[in-house]
């Protein structure tokens, strides 16, 4: 399949590794945010959401963080494995279930064995 | 419980000829969503259908319409291609009272 992130910035990391995904974004109205993973020729998965009155949320080997001063999202990943290899979207929505999302221009994670 | 499925999964048309694509959406999901996304950037949203009317538009022009059946499956139509239309078109389902939306594997278009 084509690979979808030929000119994306890109973070390098070990095999058991923890990585860490930014993303700035650009709405102060902005009150959903998901994070997406988009393998090479496949659409993208949903990983994991917050909403604007939280800051923090877990999920199995994920954390999003979301710092609304400075409108910063992270997306942290315990112990990478190669399967984490992939194009990483942030999303930003508003106005409840009517939503569009608007999103980032991604970053590529290449996990290293 | 089969996901959001879209048909088909590669096209080639001409510059000038019209397209459309097809989505189904997750088991349960009332409301779907259209992107494009060209190489290496992230999608773009295109307009969203609900109740089968179009609810919510992106910047994109008149040549690209939509619709949504009764069963909540939709259709992507974009008349007079462009060479800049090629893309992926990826179709996201959700429901009502939900803002996640999940996508399909998308249609590579690709415009000659």
């Amino acid at each position: 399949g084509e690979s979808v992130g030929l000119h994306l910035p890109t973070l390098s990391v070990q095999e058991g590794d923890n990585s860490i995904i930014n993303c700035a974004y650009s709405n102060s109205a902005s009150d959903y945010f998901i994070w997406y993973k988009q393998e090479s020729g496949k659409g993208p998965q949903f990983i994991i959401d917050i909403r604007s009155n939280m800051d923090k949320r877990q999920g199995q080997r994920v954390t999003v963080l979301l710092n609304k001063t400075v409108k910063h999202l992270s997306l942290q990943i315990a112990a990478t494995q190669p399967g984490d290899s992939a194009v990483y979207f942030c999303a930003e929505g508003w106005g409840g279930a009517t939503n569009k999302l608007i999103f980032g221009t991604g970053t590529l994670l290449a996990v290293q064995p | 419980d089969a996901g959001v499925t879209q048909s088909p999964t590669h096209l080639i048309k001409t510059r000038g000829q019209q397209v459309t694509l097809r989505c189904s959406p997750k088991s349960g999901h009332d409301t779907v969503s259209w992107y494009q996304q060209a190489l290496g950037q992230g999608p773009q949203f295109i307009f969203q259908y609900y109740e089968e009317e179009e609810r919510q538009r992106g910047n994109f022009p008149d040549r690209f319409s939509g619709h949504q059946f009764p069963n909540y499956s939709s259709e992507l139509n974009v008349n007079a291609l462009l060479l800049g239309d090629s893309a992926l078109y990826l179709c996201a389902s959700s429901s009502r009272g939900s803002e996640t939306q999940y996508f399909g594997p998308g249609t590579r278009l690709l415009v000659l």
